[in-house]
């Protein structure tokens, strides 16, 4: 089963258009992390999220911890914006972070 | 993260051999992770550090052990390799092991068995 769940798999935008990525979770947190990850590997840190909403440019992320639930919200997409965005939830006391499959983003101009 | 560094970039091993993958932060972090990334396999996490010391080692296999001789090292030793063990392997390092800490990811090792 798996713990952490992204929705939806994959998206295409257009330039400009506003992108709602969701993440549920079945296991206990209280925090949850949003990461890029750039064609090639490399993950980029987004938002680090306990509760409540966090932004940061043009990146909105709301947390619902007692409904298991997280948003990444990006507005006035770009085509650098492509690539996959992770969810992950982090364990308690033990640095363990629990991650999604991702949601593939791709953004044409 | 300039700041984490991960070598080599790439690794090509044959089943049986012994490989080591060095991580090391410039972070002045207390607390460093391994995770593992498989094709089509969400991101796992391997082992978690903090002050040296082992957290939480959520890998099946012994064949996989950290190593950490300073403070902002962590490599990670693997034997007896196999076909399996391909994957990319991501070092991260935080602030402290405890909740509340942003996690910051090396580039990765991609590592191929063959």
């Amino acid at each position: 089963e798996q713990q952490v769940q992204q929705s939806p798999a994959s998206l295409v935008l257009q330039e400009a258009e506003n992108a709602e990525l969701q993440c549920s979770f079945s296991i206990f947190t209280n925090q949850v992390q949003w990461f890029y990850q750039r064609p090639g590997g490399r993950l980029v840190s987004l938002l680090y999220n306990p509760s409540g909403t966090k932004q940061s440019g043009r990146l909105t992320s709301t947390t619902v911890i007692k409904e298991r639930r997280s948003s990444l919200h990006i507005s006035s997409s770009q085509i650098t914006d492509s690539g996959t965005y992770l969810c992950a939830t982090l364990g308690a006391n033990t640095g363990k972070l629990t991650f999604g499959h991702g949601t593939i983003l791709r953004v044409h101009p | 993260d300039p700041k984490i560094i991960q070598k080599p970039k790439y690794l090509v091993a044959v089943t049986g051999s012994e490989k080591i993958l060095i991580c090391e932060q410039y972070l002045g972090h207390n607390a460093m992770y391994w995770y593992r990334q498989s094709a089509k396999k969400p991101l796992e996490f391997m082992f978690s550090y903090s002050y040296q010391k082992l957290m939480d080692n959520q890998t099946a296999s012994s064949r996989f052990q950290p190593q950490s001789s300073k403070k902002n090292h962590l490599d990670l030793q693997i034997t007896a390799l196999k076909p399996d063990d391909s994957a990319t392997y991501f070092c991260a390092s935080s602030q402290t092991g405890v909740n509340q800490d942003t996690q910051y990811f090396g580039p990765g090792t991609r590592l191929l068995v063959l």
